[in-house]
């Protein structure tokens, strides 16, 4: 089974800080994706990745930046954290054009 | 751009078939999916369906694809409580590389 690991299930961060998510799978996926989900917006997309050093705008990426320097990790980097960003973020992995495969999610509050 | 639609809320008795629809607006589909979030969760894939098939059925699960109208459906047979959860259709779409867009997700209410 494919195992994608986010770091943190639950995360209180304040304004300003600098924020790290984590994201590892187990698959060599090629591909890895972050989203973050709020309530009657569905999934959106952040960042996402085909390859080791590469990285790709989503449809949201203001306010985040991302990073994958190994393979089977990728992270998602909050600047400065503002409170607009408090949500839940799912990290997700795949292999082709093989369906995504999800983490448990993270869920960030900024104070 | 790519528009993916659900519904937001579907109750249902225990025991009785759901139903859960979705349209989207993207021609280029190639495939399509339906993803399931319990309480606390990720996204735990259910189905999909290529595009260019109109039905699959797995256990209790019906996926129907009218490429036509653009409109999917899921439709679970004899519900139970553990199937009330968030429910998701996704797409991805040619020259989207593996991208997905989402629905807003369907709350699946199963009552006794």
């Amino acid at each position: 089974d494919v195992k994608v690991t986010q770091s943190s299930r639950y995360l209180v961060k304040r304004t300003g800080e600098k924020v790290f998510l984590e994201c590892v799978q187990d698959m060599d996926h090629e591909n890895m994706f972050w989203y973050r989900q709020d309530p009657g917006l569905g999934l959106r997309l952040i960042y996402f990745s085909y390859d080791v050093k590469m990285k790709e705008k989503g449809d949201i990426p203001e306010g985040y930046s991302v990073s994958r320097e190994k393979k089977e990790r990728f992270s998602l980097i909050l600047e400065s954290a503002s409170t607009n960003q408090t949500s839940m973020y799912l990290c997700a992995s795949s292999s082709g054009e093989q369906p995504q495969h999800f983490g448990d999610g993270t869920r960030l509050s900024i104070l | 751009g790519e528009d993916v639609e659900q519904s937001l809320f579907l109750s249902v008795r225990e025991g009785d078939s759901s139903v859960i629809n979705c349209t989207y607006t993207d021609s280029s589909s190639t495939y399509l999916y339906w993803y399931k979030q319990e309480p606390g969760a990720g996204l735990q894939l259910l189905t999909y369906i290529f595009s260019n098939m109109d039905m699959k059925q797995d256990q209790r699960l019906t996926v129907l694809l009218n490429k036509k109208d653009k409109h999917l459906s899921l439709r679970i047979a004899d519900t139970q409580t553990g199937d009330s959860a968030i429910y998701f259709c996704a797409e991805t779409f040619t020259g989207g590389g593996n991208k997905l867009t989402f629905g807003t997700g369907t709350q699946l209410k199963v009552e006794l």
